[in-house]
């Protein structure tokens, strides 16, 4: 499976700032994925980055608030916007590039929005 | 909506004992199950995946599949206090996506 370099691995922002979130596979991979959980629930699906084409964002989650980028088939960033504390959590990238087509995910960046 | 529960716990087991682990789901046609174990502070880690009715072993990890009862389960054989973790369940449903549907997950503790 791919080994995923996710940063940061945490920070405390302010209100009404954006956070970039970056993640780096150290192979090519066709679909990345964001996710968000919060604190004792799993883990939200926010979008599914593709290489050369707009994202696509799941149910409660728009572009404006959580842009995307995927310039290649290695990298990926997320884009938290105009952040409220409501959107303090850990937000997670991933592949699939796990065993049998599971999932790898990046380390987590822990966002404290105050 | 495709959904995935799992009791949320916390499930407390002695060092050396057997844990069992259980997820429903609730879409018929899934057919790629997965466990993750997931740290506290850490990201999900993939630790058994299942496709096929019946058991699958894997070290001291067992996956159980039954369709019929749209179950699926984990045991761990031996805990120890190094598998104190939250364990996710994750259900690839039906319809083409490859995109998992994971449940709340259930945190295990093993004391010595």
């Amino acid at each position: 499976s791919a080994v995923i370099s996710q940063k940061p691995s945490r920070d405390i922002c302010q209100r009404g700032t954006s956070l970039t979130i970056q993640c780096q596979v150290d192979s090519q991979v066709t679909m990345m994925f964001w996710y968000r959980q919060q604190p004792g629930q799993s883990l939200t699906l926010i979008a599914t980055a593709n290489q050369g084409s707009e994202a696509t964002y799941e149910s409660g989650f728009v572009i404006d608030k959580f842009p995307i980028s995927r310039p290649n088939l290695t990298f990926s960033t997320l884009t938290v916007s105009n952040m409220s504390p409501e959107d303090s959590s850990i937000y997670l990238c991933s592949d699939t590039t796990g065993a049998d087509y599971g999932y790898t995910f990046g380390s987590g960046t822990r966002l404290t929005v105050v | 909506q495709k959904e995935v529960e799992q009791n949320s716990g916390p499930l407390s087991v002695p060092e050396g004992a057997i844990a069992s682990l259980n997820c429903t789901y609730s879409d018929r046609g899934s057919q790629s199950f997965f466990w993750y174990r997931q740290y506290s502070g850490k990201s999900p880690e993939l630790i058994m995946s299942i496709y096929s009715n019946g058991d699958k072993e894997d070290g001291r990890f067992t996956a159980q599949l039954n369709k019929a009862s749209q179950y699926v389960s984990l045991l761990i054989r031996d805990s120890q206090p190094s598998d104190s973790a939250t364990y996710l369940c994750a259900v690839i449903p039906s319809g083409g996506s490859y995109i998992p549907t994971f449940g709340r997950g259930t945190s295990l503790i093993v004391h010595p």
